[in-house]
């Protein structure tokens, strides 16, 4: 039973866009909500996390949108460059520390310059 | 200040076989987690190691298995090798601090690429 399912599974945008990555969650005990970058070759770095008594967060060019209500969280990535060309994940766990990440499929994100 | 190191960085074995692989954690970090990433998925929870015991444990079954040392090192264990086991191997360190506020943030290693031929 997947409890995390993130989308698009790939997505391309031009140099300067905006890219929008969903995710959606079912176990509503989860109160952490992380995102990965992962490079080939990388283990998966933290971009950005989020617990759900706030909306939004934002830090640089990456922000992200919280519905608690809807059970789904979104990452912006605002002025997209090449160098954003990634795999990103979303996660999820509860507020114990390091209590396991779910992880969702992952999207595979492109930047056209 | 180190981050996670793992060892060996790839692996290729035969069916069968038996595998050990290796994880420091970050430095002052007292928690190891393990995490194994098939090819174009996300990755998914094995285990994890606090105070040398397993403190959880995903679904995997018993071929997997697990250790933690003093000096807060791991080493993931899998025994009687099958094709599928072949992927990225993560692992993860976290602390965890008692009567203190908690953060679940796990910094990965880099990981050991495991082949089964």
């Amino acid at each position: 039973q997947q409890q995390v399912k993130q989308s698009p599974q790939s997505l391309i945008v031009q140099k300067g866009g905006i890219s929008i990555i969903n995710c959606a969650y079912e176990n509503t005990a989860f109160d952490y909500f992380p995102w990965y970058q992962q490079f080939p070759g990388k283990g998966p770095a933290l971009l950005i996390a989020i617990r759900p008594d706030v909306s939004e967060k934002k830090e640089g060019r990456f922000t992200i949108s919280f519905n608690k209500s809807a059970k789904q969280f979104s990452l912006h990535i605002m002025d997209s460059q090449p160098g954003d060309s990634a795999t990103y994940f979303c996660a999820a766990s509860t507020v114990q520390a390091g209590t396991a990440l779910i992880f969702g499929k992952g999207t595979t994100l492109s930047v056209s310059s | 200040d180190a981050g996670v190191t793992q060892s060996p960085t790839h692996l290729i074995k035969t069916r069968g076989q038996q595998v050990t692989l290796r994880c420091s954690p970050k430095s002052g970090h007292d928690t190891v987690s393990w995490y194994q990433q098939a090819l174009g998925q996300g990755p998914q929870f094995i285990f994890q190691y606090y105070e040398e015991e397993e403190r959880q444990r995903g679904n995997f079954p018993d071929r997997f298995s697990g250790h933690q040392f003093p000096n807060y090192s791991s080493e993931l264990n899998v025994n009687a090798l099958l094709l599928g086991d072949s992927a990225l191997y993560l692992c993860a360190s976290s602390l965890i601090l008692a009567g203190a506020p908690s953060t679940d943030t796990q910094y990965f290693g880099p990981g050991t690429r495991l082949t089964v031929l």
